[in-house]
């Protein structure tokens, strides 16, 4: 893995909560993503950044914020979770560049009760 | 909206054989990606194809690419049971933003 980590692994909550979830990467990228994975629907992005305190909404904001005060860590936060944010997150880091791969993180799985 | 769909959305075949699966998209794009994930993990690159390009190959994978009919598809030859995953391709529109399909399931059966 490229050094792309991600924290917790699993978390379980009640819907009303705050929750936040970490990504943190060593490889000095510029370029940082958070996406959700459901079946049937594939990854969906839901926010990116690129540069620290530069971000933009993806394609399923609505309900999640996130925030980056260094390069190596990308924080997305839900501010009320609700049992629809059950999934899996992934972060993903690159995507630009000549090769313009992105190199995924283990995935968070977060459970909304 | 998803940008990118894979058919079929699950494959079995026996080990050996080959082993194609397809994408469609919408709208014009830059490149386009193929990702491979394991069960329980995350996505892995395996190939980019430019949009000014119909076919490139990477050891065992073939990748082609239609823009005039918005498609791809992917070979994977000689299949081994360790390609058993989910692959998923991906658009970049942007730049700046990927999308991705909702996979194909293949299991290679030893």
């Amino acid at each position: 893995d490229a050094g792309i980590t991600q924290s917790p692994r699993h978390k379980v909550t009640e819907t009303g909560t705050p929750v936040t979830l970490r990504c943190h990467q060593t490889e000095n990228h510029r370029y940082m993503y958070w996406y959700r994975q459901d079946p049937g629907h594939g990854l969906r992005l839901i926010h990116y950044s690129y540069g620290v305190k530069d971000t933009d909404k993806g394609e399923v904001s609505d309900g999640y914020s996130v925030s980056r005060s260094k390069t190596e860590d990308f924080l997305l936060t839900l501010e009320s979770a609700t049992s629809s944010q059950t999934s899996v997150y992934f972060c993903a880091i690159g995507g630009q560049g000549a090769h313009n791969e992105q190199f995924f993180g283990p995935g968070t799985r977060l459970t909304v009760l | 909206s998803q940008q990118g769909e894979e058919d079929p959305q699950a494959l079995s075949i026996q080990e050996g054989e080959n082993a194609t699966m397809n994408c469609s998209y919408k709208t014009s794009i830059n490149n386009l990606q193929w990702y491979r994930q394991n069960s329980g993990r995350g996505l892995v690159h395996l190939i980019l194809i430019r949009s000014n390009e119909r076919e490139k190959h990477s050891g065992r994978l073939r990748v082609t690419l239609d823009t005039s009919k918005k498609s791809s598809s992917l070979l994977i030859t000689a299949s081994r049971a360790a390609d058993t995953a989910s692959y998923f391709c991906a658009t970049d529109r942007s730049g700046n933003q990927f999308y991705f399909g909702t996979g194909t399931s293949l299991t290679v059966i030893p």
